[in-house]
């Protein structure tokens, strides 16, 4: 059974371009969150995705925006880029929103991104 | 909302002693409380949780946290650590009934030394 799944593994890109990142999420689940780590930082939550629709968003500008598909895997697209982009970013997924109980979520290896 | 406070940034202890990383955490409602570990290069692992019930949680190597809802603590303790428990510790709060969205601590980085 594959658990959460990142690509690229490592991507660089300069000041101003845009990105995408992809999540594959374990086989079951259909929700997916984004989180940001920046160097010695905790991750910080971006968004999150159920049925197609971003639910919930953290304090993260427009320039951060994300899409899932039936298959419920997802895309995080950033741009514009900013230097201050540079980070881990993580992927995790769970079976549902857990608005009434706790869904555990599993996080993927992430995605390091440098902004040069 | 919720936050959360680990106010240990690196913690250096030798093999075979005793450890204990500390978080406190704030929250308006009641919340669950995670930690995670991350190995160099690698992801968030669950390490343990607590969800309700008994407030001593433990983890399958040996690690255990009890929660403290009166000084909004989640501290996570070992009696005996091995060098393979180097690693990134991260606590972690989510608000029950908060959709799954988890609030991270800043980390400690856990040393273990022969």
């Amino acid at each position: 059974d594959a658990g959460v799944t990142q690509s690229p593994t490592h991507l660089i890109k300069t000041r101003g371009q845009q990105v995408t990142l992809r999540c594959s999420p374990k086989s079951g689940h259909d929700t997916v969150s984004w989180y940001q780590q920046a160097l010695g930082q905790g991750p910080q939550f971006i968004f999150q995705y159920y049925e197609e629709e971003e639910r919930q968003r953290g304090n993260f500008p427009d320039r951060f925006s994300g899409h899932q598909f039936p298959n419920y895997s997802s895309e995080l697209n950033v741009n514009a880029l900013l230097l201050g982009d540079s980070a881990l970013y993580l992927c995790a997924s769970s079976l549902g929103l857990g608005l009434t109980t706790y869904n555990e979520q599993f996080f993927g290896p992430g995605t390091r991104l440098t902004v040069l | 909302a919720q936050s959360v406070t680990q106010l240990d940034s690196q913690v250096p202890v030798f093999e075979e002693a005793p450890v204990e990383l500390r978080c406190n955490y704030s929250s308006s409602v009641s919340v669950y409380l995670f930690w995670y570990v991350q190995y160099p290069n690698q992801g968030l692992q669950l390490l343990l949780k607590y969800l309700s019930g008994s407030t001593l949680v433990e983890s399958i190597n040996g690690f255990e946290a009890e929660f403290n809802k009166s000084q909004t603590s989640f501290h996570l303790r070992k009696p005996s650590v091995h060098i393979s428990d180097t690693a990134e510790y991260f606590c972690a709060v989510s608000g029950t009934g908060g959709g799954n969205k988890l609030t991270f601590g800043t980390g400690t980085q856990l040393k273990v030394e022969l």
